[in-house]
């Protein structure tokens, strides 16, 4: 059973463009929301984390919009740069517990 | 300063060996983790430590075996290697309930 359901797989997105990862997840337990970046041959590295009392989180161009109804969040990235070129990985975890990650998204910023 | 190491970071080894790969965190953390991504690039959690103690531990084979002499390390040792076991292993460590940081990952590659 998958906990976190990410898509899509993988985006293509033009230089200055805006970038939209979603998720939806399942357990209404979880209580933390990340989202980490991923370049090749590194770790994942977080990027920018939600927690459910609030609907939307920005951070320079980076903006977490999270629906607790909807059970469903997303990752927008502005004004995407070919530097934003990796794979995102939403996430979540409920207290203390691991996360679980979601599938990972590829994005490629093209200019 | 690395916060997360990881050593080695490349394992090349044969079918039926066994091995160990050691992670190191400076970050005072309370927390460790062991992950596996495969080659989709799926995350999924191995085992978790929470002060050299065993609190999570997923259905992974037994021949995997994590090993905590200390807050600051945790490792893994892996026996009679198998083919599906070639994938990245990745450390983290983080406060409890909050940010993980992970280490850069060991690639073992099973022949």
């Amino acid at each position: 059973q998958q906990q976190v359901k990410q898509s899509p797989q993988s985006l293509i997105v033009q230089k200055g463009g805006i970038s939209i990862i979603n998720c939806a997840y399942e357990n209404t337990a979880f209580d933390y929301f990340p989202w980490y970046q991923q370049f090749p041959g590194k770790g994942p590295a977080l990027l920018i984390a939600i927690r459910p009392d609030v609907s939307e989180k920005k951070e320079g161009r980076f903006t977490i919009s999270f629906n607790k109804s909807a059970k469903q969040f997303s990752l927008h990235i502005m004004d995407s740069q070919p530097g934003d070129s990796a794979t995102y990985f939403c996430a979540a975890s409920k207290g203390n517990t691991p996360l679980v990650f979601g599938k990972g998204t590829r994005l490629s910023v093209i200019a | 300063d690395t916060a997360v190491s990881q050593t080695p970071k490349y394992l090349v080894t044969q079918m039926g060996n066994d091995k160990s790969i050691k992670c190191e965190q400076n970050l005072g953390h309370d927390t460790m983790y062991w992950y596996k991504q495969d080659s989709k690039k799926f995350l999924k959690i191995m085992f978790s430590y929470n002060n050299k103690e065993l609190i999570i531990n997923e259905t992974v084979p037994n021949r995997f075996s994590p090993k905590s002499p200390d807050k600051a390390h945790l490792n893994l040792h892996i026996n009679s290697l198998e083919l599906g076991d070639s994938a990245v292993y990745f450390c983290a460590s983080s406060p409890l309930g909050l940010e993980q940081f992970f280490g850069p990952g060991t690639r073992l590659t099973v022949l």
